[in-house]
């Protein structure tokens, strides 16, 4: 069946700080959701990527789709203490259904 | 608009008890899932449905856990005769539909304990 790999497990940085997490999917995958899941919380969406290619921003945090749609990444450029948290990668495949990696747990010290 | 309902929030069962968990999708859609998360870990899919339909289960045990999305109501996880290693947090997320490019919304999720 489908996987989705997800490296690394943890990331701790100190703040100011660059992060990034990588997505592997053993398929081609027809999009990708990133969602993030803070501390006790629940998982919250944060971005879609459909095309091949694509790279979309939102403020510090950057997200890349690769050209074989089979991987992707996140990259939060001068971390903040508000960034920690979980953060999921969810591939989805023509058959429509979504397999979450494991998720990247971020740490940022003040 | 209110979003993913889950309740109870927390629950306690004592081993051999049965755990019901209740999800009430956000308003105008159909499609729900639900996830297992243990932790230190990430979400495990467990079952999508759709109203009166199960989709996919693949996620589910085979024993002991079952799921309901009736036409009325909210969808249902039922684990029968809980042991320690269900001690989990359960989300339950929705969308509008399963096919397409639609995020899912979760619920506060329902941290069960069995002791």
């Amino acid at each position: 069946g489908q996987q989705v790999m997800q490296i690394p497990q943890y990331q701790h940085v100190q703040e100011g700080e660059d992060f990034t997490t990588y997505c592997n999917s053993s398929t081609t995958l027809s999009n990708i959701q990133w969602y993030k899941q803070r501390p006790g919380g629940h998982p919250v969406f944060l971005i879609q990527l459909v095309k091949s290619g694509e790279v979309k921003k939102q403020k510090r945090l950057t997200f890349q789709f690769g050209e074989a749609k089979k991987n992707s990444s996140l990259h939060i450029t001068a971390t903040q203490t508000t960034d920690v948290g979980t953060y999921f990668c969810a591939g989805k495949t023509n058959a429509g259904k979504s397999t979450f990696g494991d998720g990247t747990t971020l740490t940022v010290k003040p | 608009n209110a979003g993913v309902m889950q309740n109870p929030r927390h629950l306690v069962r004592r081993r051999g008890q049965e755990a019901r968990l209740r999800c009430s999708p956000m308003k105008g859609h159909s499609h729900v899932y639900w996830y297992r998360q243990l932790p230190e870990e990430g979400l495990k899919f467990m079952v999508y449905l759709q109203k009166e339909n199960i989709i996919d289960e693949s996620g589910m045990p085979k024993e002991r856990f079952s799921a309901e999305f009736p036409k009325e109501g909210p969808s249902i996880l039922r684990i029968q005769q809980v042991v320690r290693g269900d001690s989990a947090a359960y989300f339950c997320a929705s969308s509008p539909s399963g096919q397409g490019f639609y995020e899912q919304y979760f619920g506060p999720g329902t941290r069960l304990t069995v002791t």
